[in-house]
């Protein structure tokens, strides 16, 4: 079982808002703000969307936003679009200098 | 263009050994910390091992701790995983992934990974 805990579907309408959510569940992951969020389109690589809890790489729109509170950091998606359909994964650095990633999230655009 | 390509992926014995490939282009190789991630087929994401520019510094999952040694050939831009005794659940999809530096944690850049099965 994952240390990172993420819901396995979300959906949500185009130009809806949806969150997603990472609960740590281990205190291996605790107080760092090593967090990060890739998307995975089926068929294709996973593509860094946010790293460090709230930073967004060059070239990822603005609709996405990272955020951190307590032990459970979200991923928002703002303004959905079709394109957005895709797994999302959160993923965090351990105590021990290793790398855990949650379970994965569905989104569904409706 | 940034790149990464990985191969070696195969058709492996329980028990046996295989050696993957990361092929990096576009950028310079030795400036950044490398990382290797699996993905069993239509689950999630496993990080696998990660290895610093020099090489002088490695770190595994403990699924892989004992059996899997990363490496890496700055002169050829090349990254290795070098995998023995084999098991029926280390078939996955196997990414390299470029570390932006040592200390991220996070991975800026994916290959699109090959294909490892072991059969039980």
């Amino acid at each position: 079982q994952s240390a990172l805990t993420q819901p396995p579907s979300v959906s949500g309408s185009p130009g809806q808002s949806v969150t997603i959510s990472c609960t740590e569940t281990s205190s291996d992951v605790g107080s760092y703000n090593r967090v990060s969020w890739y998307q995975q389109p089926p068929g294709t690589a996973p593509k860094l969307m946010i790293y460090e809890v709230s930073n967004r790489p060059s070239g990822v729109p603005d609709r996405f936003s990272g955020s951190k509170s307590g032990n459970t950091a979200s991923l928002t998606i703002s303004g959905l679009q079709a394109e957005d359909e895709a797994d999302y994964y959160c993923s965090s650095y351990t105590s021990r200098s290793t790398v855990v990633f949650g379970g994965g999230t569905r989104l569904t655009v409706l | 263009e940034v790149q990464l390509v990985e191969s070696g992926g195969n058709l492996a014995r329980p028990g046996g050994s295989l050696t993957l490939s990361c092929a990096a282009s576009g950028f310079t190789f030795s400036d950044y910390p490398m990382t290797w991630v699996r993905q069993t087929p239509g689950k999630g994401l496993e990080w696998v091992a990660i290895i610093s520019i020099s090489g002088g510094s490695k770190y595994y999952a403990d699924s892989v701790k004992g059996r899997f040694t990363i490496s890496r050939d700055n002169s050829k831009n090349t990254l290795f995983l070098q995998m023995n005794s084999l098991r029926a659940d280390d078939t996955a999809i196997y990414y390299c992934a470029r570390v932006p530096n040592w200390g991220s944690w996070y991975f800026d850049v994916w290959g699109r990974g090959t294909l490892v099965t072991a059969p039980s």
